[in-house]
């Protein structure tokens, strides 16, 4: 069964430091791996996907994340934090029947000036 | 144009009560999804409808029923409502395709007081 462990519950970061949200992953078929973002009373929101095409993944708002197979790792980085990617973000993997998202638990990303 | 859409926003009623969400998407997918966030902002699937047939149930009380008039739509009816139904409720959708992004509605905040 596929499951997902986000490491680090919150992480606070300094406006234009290096933005590092972990995600470790279980699967016993090649995982399609998502990272969501939420911003407070919202729904969600894709931030990137990986899906078997290339390990680096590039997404909105300069995010990416690159799959590690050997670590079963898919960590989410951004260069520079922005105050405005303070928010909840969620890695996911789907299920092997592509019929439903597994989360892990959120991670919140607080950023200070 | 709103691609997932979900009424109402709040939901305030008393234990016993019976209640029920709406959702609407117009992006022609033919996938459905309601997903349930916790307190602890914990993310669990619920419910998952492929053309109006039910896919997967995930553990969930009899109480809530989803129902599909259309592939359009996806509404929520919940019995019967406890103190423990409290959270806040997603909508989504995907093209059927395994891989493909989940757009979420902006989430139903239920309160059972």
């Amino acid at each position: 069964a596929q499951s997902v462990t986000q490491l680090g519950s919150h992480v606070s970061v300094s406006e234009g430091a290096l933005v590092l949200l972990r995600c470790n992953y279980s699967s016993s078929v090649p995982p399609y791996l998502f990272w969501y973002v939420q911003y407070p009373n919202q729904g969600l929101q894709l931030l990137l996907k990986y899906t078997s095409a290339a390990t680096l993944v590039k997404g909105i708002n300069g995010f990416e994340a690159e799959f590690k197979k050997s670590e079963t790792s898919f960590h989410l980085t951004k260069p520079s934090a922005h105050m405005s990617d303070a928010a909840e973000y969620f890695c996911a993997v789907q299920n092997q029947a592509g019929t439903a998202l597994i989360f892990g638990k959120g991670t919140t990303l607080s950023v200070s000036s | 144009d709103t691609a997932v859409s979900q009424t109402p926003k709040y939901l305030v009623t008393q234990m016993g009560n019976d209640k029920s969400i709406k959702c609407e998407q117009n992006l022609g997918h033919d996938t459905m999804y309601w997903y349930k966030q916790d307190s602890k902002k914990f993310l669990k699937i619920m419910f998952s409808y492929n053309n109006k047939e039910l896919i997967i149930n995930e553990t969930v009380p009899n109480r809530f029923s989803p129902k599909s008039p259309d592939k359009a739509h996806l509404n929520l009816h919940i019995n019967s409502l406890e103190l423990g139904d409290s959270a806040v409720y997603f909508c989504a959708s995907s093209a059927p395709a395994v891989g493909n992004e989940q757009f979420f509605g902006p989430g139903t905040r239920l309160t059972v007081l």
